[in-house]
This record gives C-alpha cells, sequence and structure tokens, in this order.
C-alpha cells in the first residue's frame, strides 16, 4: 500500500479565487489520478497526471480550470481556478501500485465555495 | 454505458450480522479488477478488498469477502459479523486493461445496534 497525503484537509474559500491541493506519497509511483467527488455522488475523474508527461483530462475538465503539476514521482497538485460555489467538492488525489494495480486514496480535501 | 451498477441506494443492518451490497459491472474485456472501498463520513476513501478477473477463489479479507460471480458479473461484497464502525458509504469499482478506474454510485450501510 502508499501513504497519501493532502493539504489542506479542509477549505472555505470566496468565489472567484483559487485554491491549490497539494498530494504527497511516501514512494515513487508513475500513475497518479485526480477526482472530485460532488456532495451525495460517486467519484468523478478530473484528470490522470503521469510524471513526464502532460495530464489528461477527461471529458468536461480543462487544464485552465484545473491545471496540474506532476513535478516528481512522490508529489503532485491540483489547483481549482476561479471558483465557484459549484466547484465546493470533496478532491481526492490517487495513486495506482504495480500488480494488481490497486488503487489508494489521500484522506480528500473538502472544499466550500461561497 | 454505466460500467458499474450499485442497485442499493441504502442499506440497513443489526449488529453483528451479516449483510451483502450487489454490484454488477459490464465489461468485454477479459482482463480487469474489481475493487471495494468505504467511504465513512470523513471523505477517506478506504481500500477494501480487491478481485481480479482470472482469480478462481473468491477474495477475503477479515470481515470482508467478495462474492464474485464472474458468468453473471456480479462482484458482491459481504461484510460479516456487522459493527457500528462499519456504517458508512460503500463503492464498487473496476479497473480496466489501461487502469482506468470506473466508480458506481454507492450504497449507504447503516449499522443499527
Amino acid at each position: 500500500s502508499a501513504v497519501i497525503s493532502q493539504k489542506p484537509s479542509r477549505d472555505i474559500c470566496q468565489r472567484g479565487t483559487s485554491l491549490t491541493i497539494q498530494c504527497q506519497v511516501d514512494s515513487q509511483v508513475t500513475m497518479m489520478f485526480w477526482y472530485r467527488q460532488q456532495p451525495g455522488q460517486s467519484l468523478t475523474l478530473i484528470a490522470t497526471a503521469n510524471q513526464g508527461s502532460e495530464a489528461t483530462y477527461e471529458s468536461g475538465f480543462v487544464i485552465d480550470k484545473f491545471p496540474i503539476s506532476r513535478p516528481n514521482l512522490t508529489f503532485s497538485t491540483l489547483t481549482v481556478s476561479n471558483m465557484s460555489p459549484e466547484d465546493s467538492s470533496i478532491y481526492l488525489c490517487s495513486v495506482v501500485l504495480g500488480s494488481p494495480y490497486e488503487q489508494y486514496f489521500g484522506p480528500g480535501t473538502r472544499l466550500t465555495v461561497t | 454505458a454505466q460500467k458499474i451498477t450499485q442497485t442499493q441506494p441504502g442499506m440497513f443492518v443489526q449488529e453483528k450480522e451479516a449483510v451483502t451490497l450487489d454490484c454488477t459491472y459490464d465489461t468485454s474485456d477479459q482482463s480487469y479488477g474489481l475493487f471495494w472501498y468505504k467511504q465513512p463520513s470523513s471523505g477517506e476513501m478506504i481500500f477494501l478488498i480487491y478481485q481480479g478477473s482470472y482469480d478462481e477463489q473468491n477474495a477475503t479479507e477479515g470481515r470482508y469477502s467478495l462474492n464474485f460471480q464472474k458468468a453473471r458479473k456480479s462482484a458482491n461484497l459481504v461484510i460479516s459479523a456487522s459493527q457500528l464502525g462499519d456504517s458508512a458509504m460503500y463503492f464498487c469499482a473496476m479497473r480496466d486493461p489501461g487502469n482506468q478506474f470506473y466508480f458506481g454510485t454507492g450504497t449507504s450501510l447503516t449499522v443499527i445496534p
């Protein structure tokens, strides 16, 4: 397994501002993902962030709104830009470890936009 | 098309009883993985159990077991001897050969004392 930490654990932000969420893993991993979970909903994949390449965004998510950095094999950031109340969600980072490719999640960042 | 279906939005179980959470999946791939996660009110996603598509034995992890019926494309989670701390949302997920994960809509389990 992997130990994953996220910062901040929660935040309340004003509309129109940006928030950067950090994800730190205790081991080197190639595959890292960012998910959004809106209240009462399942997880929605925002993007895949593999080290050494540009993040791959899912339909409905764009780089201008959710820029991602992946500077090394243990760290990634997700920025939620120009926030609106609809961005209020839990944001989770996850990693996939080698065979059998199990996915482990960070503790999540609970974001509220007012 | 929905890849993972969880038909039970909410379930109740008496403490110390067993409960089965249903999950069906849709894939034409031969190689895939099936997962169950627990999400308490704190929001973290806790990995519970994994079943590979080629595994012939049902996976077990402590009080959790996965009832894998490949022909029916079902991967139900069985929790034995329920505890109050088991009250949470439970998500079934599938990994495809490209390591894309698909999540169900979740089942909210409440354990009654």
